[in-house]
């Protein structure tokens, strides 16, 4: 099973800031089969970002994603309230597929 | 629109089954995978399993290989998790979620299920 870890836990941040989130993979994994996803409280998952750096239909310009093998980063350019949720990572890689640890983003 | 339909809340007895539905609309049922995640109040995303409606092949994460059985009744475009011999470790969020096409993220996701396991 691929591990997939994230940091940091939780963090705060400032309108306006960049943020950048992290997802360590326990072994190698192709970035066609790393996903990113934004969760709301009470509210299921959505798609953030396909195959690593691809923005899903909706979603503002100020996301983006990279990385490749083991490592890889969700960054929002520019914090606004509305990005205030929990955020995970994702690989399709291989059974079973498995989602990261998650981060909570706050606003200070 | 692919919609993926889910009932709100579940109360299940320990040690009673319980059956979770997702119906599915917008999309031809029997086309696409229909996966299960599980979440536990306050915790991360555990992905359970799959099943094909085509033919009911189904891909299950082993650590609910006695946990989870998935079906499907395609005359209704229905898929359904059974969970045997609930335990408190049960109680969770189970969303229905179906892949992007044959690719292997999910575009789409029902509202989820709050299962709540209390005698």
């Amino acid at each position: 099973e691929i591990v997939l870890i994230q940091s940091p836990a939780t963090m705060a941040a400032s309108p306006g800031e960049k943020i950048t989130i992290t997802c360590s993979a326990s072994s190698s994994i192709s970035s066609n089969y790393l996903h990113w996803y934004q969760q709301k409280p009470g509210f299921s998952p959505k798609l953030l970002i396909y195959r690593t750096s691809n923005l899903a239909s909706g979603v503002p310009a100020r996301f983006s994603g990279s990385g490749s093998g083991t490592s890889y980063s969700l960054t929002i350019g520019t914090m606004e309230a509305e990005d205030v949720a929990t955020y995970y990572c994702q690989q399709g890689s291989s059974i079973p597929f498995t989602f990261g640890s998650g981060t909570k983003l706050e606003i200070k | 629109q692919v919609q993926l339909q889910q009932p709100g809340a579940e109360l299940v007895r320990p040690g009673a089954s319980v059956r979770l539905s997702c119906k599915a609309s917008g999309y031809s049922f029997t086309t696409y995978w229909m996966n299960w995640v599980k979440q536990r109040p306050g915790q991360g995303l555990e992905w359970i399993g799959m099943i094909h409606p085509s033919d009911s092949e189904t891909r299950l994460n082993q650590k609910f290989k006695d946990k989870a059985t998935l079906t499907v009744d395609k005359s209704s475009s229905t898929a359904y998790m059974q969970l045997s011999s609930p335990t408190s470790e049960d109680s969770a969020v189970y969303f229905c979620s179906r892949h992007y096409y044959d690719y292997d993220w999910f575009a789409y996701w029902g509202q989820g299920t709050l299962v709540t396991v209390s005698a």
